[in-house]
């Protein structure tokens, strides 16, 4: 069965400091990947996504993310936290198989940013 | 990207009564969803909106529960029936930007539901 993982339901980091949220995937092909973010009581917003090319992918809030085909993982990352990004962090995929649009998604990282 | 309104933001209902969302976007789009999300959950598809036709079910959600119309290429609703505090939620509507090649989901802020 297709699937994302998110592994850490939760990652602190102090304010300054890197940050990594790890994302790993089951599916097969070539699928595109995308990371949401949900402030609270806020709807999703999209931050990035993967579909072809660089394997570093930039995106808003200076977030950025890594595609690794071999160990099928994107992880999202930023080099400096700000308490403004504490928030809850998704990983969703979309395999690429025709006019399939659905997303699968992971179950979310709670992302705490301490000042 | 595209601007997505919900209304109402939110609502407190009771038992046994009915609610319609309502999904408006500012530009045309092929495609149309509607989740679910328990507060600080992950996100369940609840349908595909098609336009013109009905709307494609995932496993678990049935029509006569949530019946979902699609008028347009800008608009839908989503109608919660019968409700129970079990449907109490977080419903969101998203769209699948695919007429720019974008083939991104872009979200709606959310319908809060209580059910008592």
């Amino acid at each position: 069965a297709q699937s994302v993982a998110q592994p850490e339901d939760q990652v602190n980091v102090a304010e300054g400091n890197p940050l990594t949220v790890k994302c790993t995937y089951s599916v097969s092909g070539n699928p595109y990947l995308f990371w949401y973010v949900q402030y609270p009581n806020r709807g999703l917003q999209f931050l990035l996504k993967y579909i072809t090319g660089d394997n570093l992918v930039k995106g808003s809030y200076g977030f950025e993310a890594e595609f690794n085909k071999s160990q099928t993982s994107f992880h999202l990352k930023k080099p400096s936290a700000l308490v403004s990004d504490s928030a809850l962090y998704f990983c969703a995929v979309r395999p690429n198989a025709g006019n399939n649009r659905k997303l699968i998604w992971g179950l979310g990282t709670s992302l705490a940013v301490n000042p | 990207s595209a601007v997505i309104s919900q209304k109402p933001s939110r609502d407190i209902c009771q038992r046994g009564t009915s609610l319609t969302i309502q999904c408006q976007v500012d530009s045309q789009v092929t495609m149309m969803f509607w989740y679910r999300q328990q507060p600080g959950q992950s996100l369940t598809l609840i349908a595909t909106a098609n336009q013109g036709s009905e709307a494609t079910y995932e496993s678990g959600f049935v029509i006569d529960k949530f019946p979902i119309s699609r008028p347009n290429l800008t608009f839908s609703t989503l109608t919660v029936s019968n409700m129970s505090p079990e449907d109490s939620s977080i419903y969101l509507c998203s769209v699948d930007m695919t007429g720019d090649l974008t083939d991104t989901q872009y979200f709606g802020p959310g319908t809060r539901l209580t059910v008592l």
